[in-house]
């Protein structure tokens, strides 16, 4: 999606070892979330920030963590990967849930084994 | 916890039939509400953004309407074609600017 870059798109990864993908956007939008996505719970919210260093947790962030040091860098780290983060990773963007809604990146497909 | 449902979970239609998707939540204090579509494999593309003050909103084929006192939204599809088969996803907006996003309707046009 124009603006908003993910990366990898693809991972495989070992049980146990932490992994980073990393959420790019040149739109300078103020809020930033990683979402996961899986059949039967729908997307669910990782975390999200509303500004440079400023994070918050969303309903399923244990087991993650994440940081923002520049506006068009968000970036989400599984500290120990786990079979059960097998999942497929979205980033959004978002000037404002009042405002414009979300943009969102292609998503990176990780899978642990 | 805002619970966001989307109901049929699965539609199957012949082209050239309108079509109504539903999503209903349980939470009535919204700022918005928004449609998107979602290919397989793909991610999310919005459609429509109605607003807590909105009743409806327009694009091309595309009208959602919103009823935030009963807690439901409606996509509704005009003259479906098969490119609109995809996956269509409703999503809540709160305070605190998350979404809270309902399993999806995957839909289905049969040419």
């Amino acid at each position: 999606d124009a603006g908003i870059t993910q990366s990898p798109r693809h991972k495989v990864t070992e049980t146990g070892t932490p992994v980073t993908l990393r959420c790019h956007q040149t739109e300078n939008h103020r809020y930033m979330y990683w979402y996961r996505q899986d059949p039967g719970h729908g997307l669910r919210l990782i975390h999200y920030s509303y500004g440079v260093k400023d994070t918050d947790k969303g309903e399923v962030s244990d087991g993650y963590s994440v940081s923002r040091s520049k506006t068009e860098d968000f970036l989400l780290t599984l500290e120990s990967a786990t079979s059960s983060q097998t999942s497929v990773y979205f980033c959004a963007i978002s000037k404002g849930a009042d405002e414009r809604g979300y943009t969102f990146g292609s998503g990176t497909r990780l899978t642990v084994v | 916890k805002q619970e966001v449902t989307q109901i049929p979970a699965a539609l199957s239609v012949p082209e050239g039939e309108n079509l109504v998707l539903n999503c209903s939540f349980t939470d009535s204090a919204i700022y918005n509400l928004q449609w998107f579509r979602q290919d397989p494999g793909k991610g999310l593309t919005s459609l429509l953004l109605i607003q807590s003050s909105q009743r409806e909103q327009t694009s091309g084929r595309l009208n959602a309407s919103l009823d935030k006192s009963s807690g439901r939204s409606t996509l509704y599809i005009a003259a479906s074609q098969p490119g609109d088969s995809a996956t269509y996803l409703c999503a809540v907006g709160n305070t605190g600017n998350q979404f809270y996003f309902g399993t999806g309707t995957s839909l289905t046009v049969i040419p």
